[in-house]
């Protein structure tokens, strides 16, 4: 089974503070991983695709990477807007569906 | 472009009870997705659609949860009858298709919140 993990469970920074996001994943063949952004009473909003280790993908202030058995959603000098949750999702390769399956998230608060 | 809709946004309802949510995916959108997500928790699947058929749900609890997708466009998820732990967020996602890079591109509505007391 699929199996998703990241840490940490919640995150508070600094304004300006860099830091990074862990996704730890087990997955028979990975297709892909997936960082989505989850703001308070909202459906989560995607950010970033990666398909192979040692792929990054960035936008603004994010920038992520991949291992063989990790991803890392790095934040630089982030911002008070940047708070929400972020969530991980890996997709196996085979099968007839495609399904995601989610972390539980991080929770990042960035205080002015 | 319009969004993904989801109806109600919030409903409360006393345990045994039935509740219906409605989803209207983004236009042309072949995928369609229902997720469960529980306070604190990721989202998970629960029923996956591509057009009018059922892709997989392997984890609706099919004693109690039901849905549909009407023509291949609109859908509902039922529950009936209720239960504490189904107290969640219902989400709604779609996307363009199955096949392709981008199988893993949802696109989420809002979602409507359920409270079983």
């Amino acid at each position: 089974e699929d199996q998703v993990t990241q840490s940490p469970e919640a995150l508070r920074l600094q304004e300006g503070e860099s830091s990074s996001l862990n996704c730890s994943y087990t997955v028979s063949g990975l297709r892909g991983l997936f960082w989505y952004r989850q703001d308070p009473g909202k459906g989560p909003e995607f950010l970033f695709t990666l398909y192979s280790a040692g792929e990054e993908k960035e936008k603004e202030r994010l920038k992520a990477t991949l291992t063989k058995k990790e991803s890392f959603l790095h934040i630089t000098a982030p911002k008070p807007e940047d708070s929400a949750t972020y969530l991980c999702a890996v997709q196996a390769r085979g099968g007839s569906n495609y399904k995601l399956t989610f972390g539980k998230g991080t929770l990042l608060t960035v205080n002015p | 472009e319009a969004g993904v809709a989801q109806s109600p946004r919030y409903k409360i309802i006393e345990k045994r009870q039935s509740v219906a949510f409605w989803c209207n995916p983004i236009s042309g959108h072949a995928t369609l997705y229902w997720y469960q997500q529980i306070l604190g928790q990721g989202p998970k699947l629960l029923i996956q659609f591509q057009n009018n058929g059922v892709v997989d749900d392997s984890q609706l609890p099919k004693d109690r949860f039901s849905a549909e997708r009407l023509k291949g466009v609109d859908s509902t998820l039922k529950i009936q009858p209720a239960k504490l732990e189904d107290s969640a967020v219902y989400l709604c996602a779609s996307s363009p298709g199955m096949r392709g890079p981008n199988t893993g591109e949802l696109f989420f509505g809002e979602g409507s919140r359920l409270t079983v007391l």
